[in-house]
């Protein structure tokens, strides 16, 4: 059964530092997602993207937080300057069509120090 | 420091029964619901989605309800098993938000053995 696959699993970084979380969202998928997760939170949207460019973010998703599809098959979510409460799994996802159906990956839990 | 998560409504089943698992959503503008299953650790996995022009809608032992006048969502799953304990979410897009799922507060179902 196909699915959406994150790398790392589990990332630790320092304060301020640069993260890059990646993903590899399922091949005939058009629209693909990034969410998030704070230990024991809601799921939190961030932002979606599709044809190229992102189409939707949330006001977490601000000037820290970029996406990028650097070639056919890998979805990236750059972390710029990470803070201690960029803690949380996030999750990566994606659709065939709008929302419908959206396939989530196992996540990355991301741990700022 | 420590962060407070939410207090998660349990529902407890003894193996075999049914269980059924409520989400209310706030939204009237909502025109499609996701119920998705979170297992500790994982992502979350799609169970079952209903538009909002249907009323119900049958899966493989989980039937979903919408109520549109009350803004009431259901779960119900027949013959509940020990591999349905996780965590279960319920979903919403909104009709003119774009491609984003809102989801809500999560549930827990234990079943006993």
């Amino acid at each position: 059964e196909p699915e959406v696959t994150q790398t790392p699993s589990h990332q630790v970084t320092q304060m301020g530092q640069e993260v890059i979380l990646r993903c590899v969202p399922i091949s005939n998928h058009l629209y693909f997602y990034w969410y998030r997760q704070i230990l024991g939170q809601k799921v939190e949207f961030l932002v979606s993207f599709y044809n190229n460019e992102i189409s939707e973010k949330s006001e977490i998703f601000d000037d820290q937080f970029s996406v990028e599809r650097p070639d056919g098959s890998n979805f990236t979510l750059k972390i710029r300057s990470t803070k201690l409460e960029d803690s949380a799994m996030y999750f990566c996802a994606s659709s065939e069509f709008v929302v419908s159906m959206a396939f989530f990956g196992q996540g990355t839990r991301l741990t700022v120090v | 420091g420590e962060s407070v998560g939410l207090h998660l409504p349990t529902l407890s089943v003894q193996e075999g029964d049914n269980s059924i698992i409520n989400c209310a959503y706030s939204n009237s503008a909502s025109d499609y619901f996701i119920w998705y299953k979170q297992e500790s650790g994982k992502g979350p996995q799609f169970i079952i989605d209903i538009r909002s022009n249907m009323d119900k809608r049958q899966g493989q032992r989980v039937t979903v309800l919408l109520n549109k006048t009350v803004k009431h969502l259901s779960l119900q799953i027949a013959a509940t098993q020990p591999g349905d304990s996780a965590v279960y979410f319920c979903a919403e897009k909104i009709g003119n938000a774009g491609n984003m799922l809102t989801f809500g507060g999560g549930t827990r179902l234990m079943v006993k053995p």
